[in-house]
């Protein structure tokens, strides 16, 4: 079956250091792959996607590549700020849009200090 | 952008009531509308896929004489959760999927079963 491994969390950084959220996956198929935001008392939203092997999803300076020779997606961001802090998931479809069936990772909370 | 409101934000109820979750996207049409579960730390789990105007597709190991979802029209889903007991405790979330097939999420509903 589909599944999707993420780093446990919290990851705690100071503003400006460099983010690196681990993200694996294992799928039958060739599925795409996403990453949502969750901010505090608000709903997931879409912050990126890749749907092919080597592309890179990029959104408000976070950016993730589709790996498929490691089976990674992992997600970056060069200088976070404290507006960075909320809980990110790594997800998976078989349907490029994300509209299908989605399979999460547990998800990982970040938190960004002055 | 599209918005996706759940109702309540919150509920504590008895256990062997039934509590009704709504599930509305506010400025788009949803045919399809999704309904996940998430146990603290956990990853959303998928219970289940709401057309409108059909039957709900259930995901394997959900219940669906105790997880009834309605999907009346294109706006609206509900969840009601039936004979509650303390273990249906979670947070629920919804997602409704626009025309385009990308899918919005609500900010959840904390279910509490005393």
């Amino acid at each position: 079956g589909n599944s999707v491994t993420q780093m446990e969390g919290p990851v705690t950084l100071s503003e400006e250091a460099f983010l690196t959220i681990n993200c694996t996956y294992t799928a039958t198929g060739y599925p795409s792959l996403f990453w949502y935001v969750q901010y505090p008392g608000e709903g997931l939203q879409l912050l990126l996607k890749a749907t092919k092997a080597d592309d890179k999803g990029s959104n408000k300076g976070f950016e993730a590549t589709y790996r498929k020779e490691t089976t990674s997606f992992h997600l970056e961001k060069g200088s976070v700020q404290v507006s960075d802090s909320a809980v990110y998931f790594c997800a998976l479809s078989l349907s490029t849009g994300g509209g299908n069936k989605l399979t999460f990772g547990t998800g990982t909370q970040l938190k960004v200090e002055l | 952008g599209a918005v996706v409101s759940q109702h309540p934000s919150w509920v504590i109820c008895k256990s062997g009531t039934s509590v009704k979750i709504e599930c509305r996207s506010l400025d788009f049409q949803a045919t399809t509308m999704f309904w996940y579960r998430q146990f603290p730390k956990q990853s959303l789990m998928l219970m289940a896929t709401s057309n409108e105007g059909s039957k709900a597709t259930y995901e394997q190991g959900v219940e669906k004489d105790k997880f009834l979802i309605n999907h009346a029209s294109l706006t609206l889903s509900t969840l009601t959760v039936t004979s509650a007991h303390p273990e249906d405790s979670s947070f629920y979330i919804c997602s409704a999927r626009n025309p385009p097939g990308t899918q919005y999420f609500g900010p959840g509903t904390r279910l509490t079963v005393l």
